[in-house]
């Protein structure tokens, strides 16, 4: 299965601005997951966007789907403390949900 | 939502011991279950994948004798580190989802092994 690559690598910000970290793939997708992994702990699923779909929001979150240049973005907005994690973007293999493999993420710091 | 729990969380034990590690799907069932590593600072390394009532597939490179994985039920798969060695410390994550096409995986909380 594929591997996405997330962009930046580190995203340092104060509490209150928004954060973007970026995705990237290389072959054709089913949908796309964002997870979200606090230090010592598990993932926690975030937003899945399916192939056919460009934008899909919640809450504070924005993912946007784009595949003729094969990426996806997660928006962050009015950043708080406790948003502080990595960032993982995952793409199943085509034709099943399983199997998920992932990038090195990306490590968001928000700073009170 | 769904839930799946890993149990212990925390484990430091002697070199030469086996340990297990439980993942549960709380409200929901779950034929196949996953299992990574994780290094400090690190991606997560997809070790195997469990399947209910047959053997488990394991990525290349993972030892299938060294890590045993059991999945007798369409609730719970166990990692089984045999005789474990302290290159085997590590953090290990199961995940879990509900059959259907565009499910999000769901992920237990880790299990912190160390050896001595």
């Amino acid at each position: 299965s594929q591997q996405g690559e997330e962009d930046p690598q580190a995203l340092s910000i104060q509490e209150g601005e928004n954060a973007t970290m970026n995705c990237s793939y290389k072959t054709s997708i089913n949908n796309l997951q964002w997870y979200r992994q606090n230090s010592g702990r598990g993932l926690v699923h975030l937003i899945l966007i399916r192939s056919n779909e460009r934008e899909k929001h919640s809450g504070r979150l924005r993912v946007t789907l784009d595949t003729s240049k094969k990426s996806s973005s997660l928006l962050i907005t009015a950043s708080r403390a406790a948003d502080t994690a990595s960032y993982f973007c995952a793409l199943p293999p085509g034709g099943s949900n399983y199997k998920l493999t992932f990038g090195k993420g990306t490590l968001l710091t928000v700073n009170p | 939502g769904a839930v799946v729990s890993q149990h212990p969380s925390w484990v430091i034990c002697k070199s030469g011991t086996s340990v297990k590690i439980e993942c549960r799907s709380l409200d929901f069932q779950a034929t196949t279950m996953f299992w990574y590593r994780q290094f400090p600072k690190k991606s997560l390394m997809l070790m195997a994948t469990s399947n209910e009532g047959s053997k488990a597939t394991y990525e290349q490179g993972v030892e299938k004798d060294k890590f045993l994985i059991n999945h007798a039920s369409l609730t719970l798969s166990t990692l089984t580190v045999t005789s474990a060695h302290p290159e085997d410390s590590s953090f290990y994550i199961c995940s879990a989802s509900p059959t259907g096409f565009h499910q999000p995986q769901h992920f237990g909380d880790g299990t912190r092994l160390s050896i001595l």
